[in-house]
């Protein structure tokens, strides 16, 4: 079965500081991972995924992640937080084998502090 | 581009009566579409995917008769909660697929059902 986990429910950094939210997957074929953000009372906003080629993606609004097949982490990161960035973010693997649906990680809340 | 809508964005209704929820893929053609239910601090739970004319999909647990789908148009699928309960208020999320290659998910702006 497919499934991600999300270790931290909670992620506090400080502004300028870099942020790193963590991701881990099981998969039983090729993974296809997604990382989404959402702000209060909305609807999910695509960051950026990894469907193949380089293990480093670059994503929407500075983020990016690394994929790491070894430790089949997908951990995202980006180098200066920004206190905007506060939010919940969600780490997403497709279930090629099953009408291609999603499963979602727990959540990260993350708080960037001024 | 790919940008989908739902409507309404929240309600509210009394226990025992009907509410439809529509999700639209405004600038894309989708041919699946999936429903969410997100509880408060949660992650977001599937409850089913649906695809134009088809019926849909349901995850285990989630009761057909109770969460009507329909995928009429390839543009548009409704869900409706039938005879509503308190246990159903919760936030709707739906989703479109635009490519068939990528599969990435377009997600609508989710509804707020309140049943009082």
């Amino acid at each position: 079965a497919q499934s991600v986990a999300q270790p931290e429910d909670q992620v506090n950094v400080a502004e300028g500081n870099p942020l790193t939210v963590k991701c881990t997957y099981s998969v039983s074929g090729n993974p296809y991972l997604f990382w989404y953000v959402q702000y209060p009372n909305r609807g999910l906003q695509f960051l950026l995924k990894y469907i193949t080629g380089d293990n480093l993606v670059k994503g929407s609004y500075g983020f990016e992640a690394e994929f790491n097949k070894s430790q089949t982490s997908f951990h995202l990161k980006k180098p200066s937080a920004l206190v905007s960035d506060s939010a919940l973010y969600f780490c997403a693997v497709r279930d090629e084998g099953n009408f291609n649906k999603f499963y979602f990680g727990s959540g990260t809340k993350l708080n960037v502090k001024p | 581009g790919a940008v989908v809508s739902q409507h309404p964005s929240w309600v509210i209704c009394k226990s025992g009566t009907s509410v439809k929820i529509e999700c639209r893929s405004l600038d894309f053609q989708a041919t699946t579409m999936f429903w969410y239910r997100q509880f408060p601090k949660q992650s977001l739970m599937l409850m089913a995917t649906s695809n134009e004319g088809s019926k849909a999909t349901y995850e285990q647990g989630v009761e057909k008769d109770k969460f009507l789908i329909n995928h009429a148009s390839l543009t548009l699928s409704t869900l409706t909660v039938t005879s509503a309960h308190p246990e159903d208020s919760s936030f709707y999320i739906c989703s479109a697929v635009r490519d068939r290659r990528s599969y990435e998910q377009y997600f609508g702006p989710g509804t707020r059902l309140t049943v009082t």
